[in-house]
């Protein structure tokens, strides 16, 4: 079946610009993670949803950075006011339910550069 | 969230078995291990997951001796394909915990 999938793959932005990142989960999944990888860096967890319940937004690196999931499916990440510190990989990935083995899915990611 | 410590890196070739050892000293008693494989440009993906003892899978084998404070994820005759950075995770299997990846271990399969 389709797994995660990212949209844009690239995005080029200028300082200062608004950007909006998508990630489509597999279906069924009731959880689902966004992750930032900056160059030779790990994955450092940004936010994350389970169901309809509130997200937890703890590891967001600053108040311009929000996220939202439409009708528990597609979730969208919005980073306002970008700064070159914001380039990264921005991963996102979607499991079935807490604690399976937190096996998850992960999604090719967006690449994003601002300039 | 238990902090995990591995090699940066490693060299093999092609064919020969590979074990990436991680060091989880204060691991809890919830908590699971797990690995990840990441290739460039795409995302990590699951390799496997295990709590004590061996776990075996068609990838991979994972070690865990009764102490849990290390495991060691084995690749038998690695490939060219291999060639990737694979990421030891420890977390607990109940309840969402933010996962730390670290810097992971970024094997280098050569012919």
């Amino acid at each position: 079946g389709a797994g995660v999938s990212q949209s844009p793959s690239n995005k080029v932005t200028e300082k200062g610009k608004d950007v909006e990142l998508r990630c489509d989960p597999i279906s069924g999944h009731t959880a689902l993670y966004w992750y930032r990888q900056s160059l030779g860096q790990g994955l450092e967890f940004l936010i994350y949803f389970q169901g309809n319940s509130a997200p937890d937004k703890s590891g967001l690196p600053s108040d311009r950075f929000s996220a939202e999931r439409t009708g528990g499916s597609v979730s969208t990440l919005t980073i306002q006011r970008t700064q070159q510190e914001d380039s990264a990989v921005y991963l996102c990935a979607s499991s079935w339910t807490l604690g399976q083995g937190y096996e998850q899915y992960f999604g090719p990611g967006t690449r994003l550069t601002v300039t | 969230l238990a902090k995990t410590t591995q090699p940066i890196s490693m060299d093999s070739y092609e064919g020969q078995e590979v074990n990436i050892t991680c060091s989880h000293n204060n691991i809890a008693t919830n908590d699971y291990i797990t690995w990840y494989q990441q290739f460039p440009s795409q995302g990590p993906r699951f390799i496997i997951q295990g709590y004590k003892t061996k776990v075996t899978n068609e990838v991979a084998s994972l070690f865990i001796p009764a102490d849990r404070k290390s495991s060691t994820l084995s690749l038998p005759r690695v490939s060219l394909s291999d060639t990737a950075v694979y990421y030891c995770l420890v977390a607990p299997n109940t309840g969402f915990q933010k996962l730390v990846f670290g810097t992971g271990t970024r094997l280098l399969v050569s012919p």
